[in-house]
C-alpha cells in the first residue's frame, strides 16, 4: 500500500510568483485535504476536494485554489504569493465513502517565499 | 464554532515515566471525533488515537490512550512509559462527522523526553 506523497519538498518563491503543489494521495483514497501549517502553529484547513470537487473550504483567499484529478491526486495552486504563504503545506487523503475517521497526511512541502 | 485548546506549549519528561498533555474542545455538535496527532521534526502528522463522541469507552493505542471527558470537553492524551523518540509535537484535534472532513488543530504541545 502506498502513502501519501508530496512533491517538492521544500520550494523558494519570490512575493508575487505563483507556485504548484503535488500530492498523490494513498491507494484507493478518493478524498485529499490542503492545511496551512505556519511555524510555531497548528495546521490550518485549506480546502478539501472529494472525486474531483471542492467540497469545503477554510478561510483562505481564493489565490489559494486546487484541483483533483481521476486518479484522486491533486494539485494547490497559490498565485501572487505573499511572505505570509511561508509555511508547510500539509495534504492528507481518505477515503471519505467510509466516514474514515483518519485522515494520512503527507510529509509536507515547505515553502519560503522571499 | 469549534476551537481546540492546548495550553501546554512545552513539557519535558523523564524517560519512561508516563506523561499526559492537555487538550479542551469548544463545539455545539453533538457528534464530532477527537484525535491525536504526532509531528515530528520532519514534517509528517503520525495519526496517534481517535475518539468518537458517542464512544463510551476510552481509546487506546499500544502506549497511548486518551482520557476523553465529555462533560468537560476534556480529552488528554496518556503516554506510558514514554521514550526517547516520543519526542516531538503533538496535536490535539476535531473533527465534524459531516460531509467535509475538515479537521481543527490545536497549537500544539512540544513534548521533550530526557534520557
Amino acid at each position: 500500500e502506498t502513502g501519501v506523497t508530496q512533491s517538492p519538498t521544500h520550494l523558494i518563491k519570490t512575493r508575487g510568483q505563483q507556485v504548484t503543489l503535488r500530492c498523490s494521495s494513498q491507494s484507493g483514497h478518493n478524498t485529499v485535504s490542503w492545511y496551512q501549517q505556519a511555524l510555531g502553529q497548528g495546521p490550518q484547513f485549506i480546502f478539501q476536494y472529494y472525486r474531483e470537487e471542492e467540497n469545503g473550504r477554510g478561510n483562505f483567499p481564493p489565490r489559494f485554489s486546487g484541483l483533483q484529478f481521476p486518479n484522486y491526486s491533486s494539485e494547490l495552486n497559490v498565485n501572487a504569493l505573499e511572505l505570509d504563504d511561508s509555511a508547510l503545506y500539509l495534504c492528507a487523503s481518505s477515503l471519505e465513502a467510509s466516514g474514515a475517521r483518519e485522515q494520512f497526511f503527507g510529509p509536507g512541502t515547505r515553502l519560503t517565499v522571499l | 464554532a469549534q476551537k481546540i485548546t492546548q495550553t501546554q506549549p512545552g513539557m519535558f519528561v523523564q524517560e519512561k515515566e508516563a506523561v499526559t498533555l492537555d487538550c479542551t474542545y469548544d463545539t455545539s455538535d453533538q457528534s464530532y471525533g477527537l484525535f491525536w496527532y504526532k509531528q515530528p521534526s520532519s514534517g509528517e502528522m503520525i495519526f496517534l488515537i481517535y475518539q468518537g463522541s458517542y464512544d463510551e469507552q476510552n481509546a487506546t493505542e499500544g502506549r497511548y490512550s486518551l482520557n476523553f471527558q465529555k462533560a468537560r470537553k476534556s480529552a488528554n492524551l496518556v503516554i506510558s512509559a514514554s521514550q526517547l523518540g516520543d519526542s516531538a509535537m503533538y496535536f490535539c484535534a476535531m473533527k465534524r462527522h459531516s460531509s467535509a472532513s475538515k479537521i481543527i488543530f490545536g497549537s500544539g504541545t512540544r513534548l521533550s523526553i530526557r534520557p
